[in-house]
């Protein structure tokens, strides 16, 4: 098993440019969550899911849309991207009480 | 009131010594509860889980305290691969399926 696995590692952009984060399970995992992760903020939850189909906001949604098509996929989409959304961009699963997660993407917005 | 409070630490330790972090969480209704550990870096990673009134694995034990709503974990004869960030996590939302992150107390063993 993969695990969770999430591309890019590292992306750059300018102000105003928009890109979609990947995340991917194979562990049919019905939950997943997209988190930012600031310094001294800890881990905040942006958007989550409970199953294909349904999505729901977590504490800072806002300039983020995600959709769940299938399973096994949760794309992050960056409408517009802002200095603010410069961040390190975890997506997890989660079975029970356990959530596994991604090694992160690394994004910084200019 | 915060979900969840940490203390950002850092504590900073001797390789040997025993050590405790304490989180605070505002929800009684919460009936689970876990550590998680980040190195620099990299993702989170399950650490330990408590669901009544604690659980011990090897040098590690966590501890429920639902009268004073706060979680511990105790780390004893401190290594220094021990060195990372402890995060307390508490399910909240419908169904407590969302789960809340303190923002991680910071552990630095020493030799």
């Amino acid at each position: 098993n993969a695990g969770v696995t999430q591309t890019p590692k590292f992306q750059v952009l300018k102000t105003g440019q928009s890109m979609t984060l990947q995340c991917a399970q194979d562990m049919n995992h019905e939950y997943m969550s997209w988190y930012r992760q600031d310094p001294g903020m800890g881990l905040r939850l942006i958007h989550y899911s409970v199953g294909a189909g349904i999505t729901d906001q977590g504490e800072v949604p806002n300039g983020y849309n995600v959709s769940r098509s299938t399973t096994e996929d949760f794309p992050l989409r960056l409408l517009s991207a802002a200095p603010s959304q410069t961040s390190v961009y975890f997506c997890a699963s989660k079975r029970e009480g356990e959530q596994y997660f991604g090694p992160g993407t690394r994004l910084t917005v200019t | 009131r915060k979900e969840v409070e940490q203390d950002p630490g850092p504590f900073n330790v001797p390789e040997g010594a025993t050590v405790a972090f304490n989180c605070t969480y505002s929800n009684s209704a919460s009936q689970s509860f876990f550590w998680y550990r980040q190195d620099c870096r990299k993702e989170p990673k399950l650490l330990m889980s408590v669901y009544s009134s604690g659980n011990e694995d090897g040098r590690f034990t966590a501890q429920l305290n639902r009268a004073s709503q706060y979680i511990s974990l105790l780390i004893r004869d401190s290594k220094l691969s021990d060195s990372a960030t402890y995060l307390c996590v508490v399910p909240s939302g419908t169904g407590f399926q969302k789960l809340v992150f303190g923002t991680g107390t910071r552990l630095l063993v020493s030799p």
